[in-house]
């Protein structure tokens, strides 16, 4: 069956200009988390919805990083004013279910070079 | 924080039998421990979970002691394709211990 899918795979922007992110979880998926990766390191939570809630946008960087997920399925993580500090791997992970430890099944990311 | 510690890289040979083990201290009484696989270019893929003593699936074993300090993927006879990085993960994102982070993970390399 189809796995977690995300677009762009690439995306190269110019400092100062706004991207966004799209993640197409596994359907019927309830749970949706955002990660970002940087390289060489492991994948650090963004934030977490629970249908079309977001329940926890803590691991956010700051206010121009947001997420949507307006009708419980698709999602968008969108940066305004990108930094070249923001450079990293996007991941999205889908799980079915409400517990927190299930298994999450990701996708192979949106690499993000901010020039 | 329910943070993991595990050795950096390890290296093998193909056919071997290879261990990796993480140490997480702090973990809670809730807490799952969950090994993930990632390959370049690929967003990380489930291994095994297990709360307590052995758990074995068609890929790998884990082991976990008594007091659950620690865990110990355990990958028989691996082969080239195993090369990859390999993560520990105690918990759900918002285990009771605080976030559960993916870490650095440990870089294994299987050799002909």
């Amino acid at each position: 069956g189809a796995g977690v899918s995300q677009s762009p795979r690439y995306k190269v922007a110019k400092r100062g200009q706004d991207v966004a992110l799209r993640c197409d979880p596994i359907s019927g998926h309830v749970s949706l988390f955002w990660y970002q990766q940087a390289l060489g390191q492991g994948p650090e939570f963004l934030t977490y919805f629970q249908n079309e809630a977001q329940l926890d946008k803590s691991g956010l960087p700051s206010d121009r990083f947001f997420a949507e997920r307006p009708e419980g399925s698709v999602s968008t993580l969108k940066i305004q004013r990108t930094q070249q500090e923001d450079s990293a791997v996007y991941l999205c992970a889908s799980s079915l279910g409400l517990a927190t430890q299930d298994t999450q099944y990701f996708g192979p990311g949106t690499r993000l070079t901010v020039l | 924080l329910a943070k993991t510690t595990q050795p950096i890289s390890m290296d093998s040979y193909e056919g071997q039998e290879v261990n990796i083990t993480c140490s997480h201290n702090n973990i809670a009484t809730n807490d799952y421990i969950t090994w993930y696989q990632q390959f370049p270019s690929q967003g990380p893929r489930f291994i095994i979970q297990g709360y307590k003593t052995k758990v074995t699936n068609e890929v790998a074993s884990l082991f976990i002691p008594a007091d659950r300090k620690s865990s110990t993927l355990s990958l028989p006879r691996v082969s080239l394709s195993d090369t990859a990085v390999y993560y520990c993960l105690v918990g759900g994102y918002n285990t009771n211990a605080g976030k559960s982070t993916f870490g650095d993970g440990t870089t294994l390399t299987v050799k002909p």
